[in-house]
């Protein structure tokens, strides 16, 4: 059975862009979460999302977005790039809203 | 609201000695609680996880944790440590019930000297 699938694993943008990331969660789950993980903050959750809809939501501002398709993939998008966004960004499935988690290996971000 | 401390942010061991990594919680109700481990540029991988029954859970590679309520704790153990040990490990926590969001500790680094 596949894992958490994220891509692309490295990504280096400059200030001021935007970026999305993606996440292919394992077959079956229904839930993808985002969390962003930094050496100072540790790691902070930034949204879950369930059948399509949104059901958590974290600290950050606005710049930071999601979305959930029907066949449970989910994208995460961060526009106005800024040097602090520069982080593990980790995703993670879980079958119903339940169960715990499994996470992807992460895509590393760095903002110059 | 729900939270979790993990004391110690770096802990050195042994090659052979005994590994304990402490979790303590809060939370307004029932919890279940999680413990990961996420070797360096990878994900976090479930070490083991309590949600109601035993209150002594084991989990994948030797580890167990105790749900001790009146102490609000869910601290790691492995009888003896492996160089494949090293590694980050975090408590988690959420509230049981739908819908809830998963609160991790700061984690602990684990060390193994030979």
């Amino acid at each position: 059975k596949a894992g958490v699938t994220q891509t692309p694993r490295y990504l280096i943008k400059t200030r001021g862009q935007q970026v999305t990331l993606s996440c292919s969660p394992i077959s079956g789950h229904r839930s993808v979460s985002w969390y962003q993980q930094t050496p100072g903050q540790g790691l902070q959750f930034l949204f879950e999302y369930f059948s399509e809809t949104q059901r958590n939501k974290g600290n950050f501002p606005g710049r930071f977005s999601g979305r959930q398709f029907s066949n449970s993939r989910s994208e995460m998008n961060v526009s106005t790039l800024e040097l602090g966004d520069s982080a593990l960004y980790l995703c993670a499935s879980r079958r119903t809203e339940r169960t715990e988690a499994f996470f992807g290996q992460g895509t590393r971000l760095t903002v110059v | 609201a729900q939270s979790v401390t993990q004391l110690g942010s770096h802990v050195s061991v042994s090659e052979g000695a005994l590994v304990l990594l402490r979790c303590n919680y809060s939370s307004s109700v029932p919890p279940y609680l999680f413990w990961y481990v996420q070797y360096p540029n990878q994900g976090l991988q479930l070490l083991l996880k309590y949600t109601t029954g035993a209150t002594l859970v084991k989990g994948i590679n030797g580890f167990e944790a105790e749900f001790k309520k009146s102490e609000t704790s869910f601290h790691l153990t492995k009888p003896s440590a492996h160089m494949s040990d090293a590694a980050e490990y975090f408590c988690a926590v959420r509230r049981s019930g739908g819908y809830q969001k998963v609160t991790f500790g700061t984690g602990t680094k684990l060390q193994v000297i030979p």
